[in-house]
């Protein structure tokens, strides 16, 4: 079975400038999720997505970031203009159940800096 | 929130020796997940443990279970090199929030 795909690994880019991660996760999962892992500190969550829909985005910031998941199958997390302290790793993970009563697989992540 | 926290934040140990960690949340589970994650990877899952159950083992992994303290162990036991990662517990609720995690050294 093929595990949780994210793209780019490693993205370095000037404060001010936008940058997309790409995540597809396990065929059939139906809740989607981004994390936020800063050096040193465990992931926060971002965002989950339940099919295409929104369940929780409470911590995104919304003024600069944005993430989709179009027909409930892969999802972008978007920064735009992204700043200093958004320099982190972008973790997705996908759980086969709905809810939050299941495992979740990660992928490997989208290691972000921004100069 | 449903975050779980886990302490000691860091944790070294020796070839062999036994590993514990704990967790701790704030409210009512349905259950209570343990996380590994190696340096510059992923998390991988461990263990699930549901709140109707007290204990659970996987190999060389036990994890308890009170809920009515509100509380969590992951013992590893007789561990190896490669058990050097953080560890992360999660719990479901309305999301799945994790803490900062307890960094374990094991020194061959």
């Amino acid at each position: 079975e093929a595990g949780v795909a994210q793209s780019p690994r490693y993205k370095i880019i000037e404060k001010r400038q936008s940058v997309a991660f790409w995540c597809n996760p396990i065929s059939g999962h139906a809740t989607l999720y981004w994390y936020q892992q800063i050096l040193g500190q465990g992931p926060k969550l971002l965002i989950q997505f339940q099919n295409n829909g929104v369940v929780d985005d409470s911590q995104l910031p919304k003024d600069r970031f944005s993430a989709e998941r179009l027909k409930g199958v892969d999802s972008t997390l978007k920064i735009q203009p992204a700043k200093l302290e958004d320099s982190a790793v972008y973790l997705c993970a996908s759980s086969l159940l709905r809810g939050n009563t299941g495992e979740l697989f990660f992928g490997e992540g989208s290691r972000l800096t921004v100069l | 929130s449903q975050q779980g926290e886990e302490d000691p934040q860091a944790l070294s140990i020796q070839e062999g020796e036994n590993a514990t960690m704990n967790c701790s949340y704030k409210t009512s589970i349905n259950n209570l997940q343990w996380y590994r994650q190696n340096s510059g990877r992923g998390l991988v899952h461990l263990i699930l443990i549901r709140s109707n159950e007290r204990e659970k083992h996987s190999g060389r992994l036990r994890v308890t279970l009170d809920t009515s303290k509100k509380s969590s162990s992951l013992l590893i036991t007789a561990s190896r090199a490669a058990d050097t990662a953080s560890y992360f517990c999660a719990t479901d609720a309305r999301d799945m929030r994790f803490g900062a995690g307890t960094r374990l050294t094991v020194k061959p």
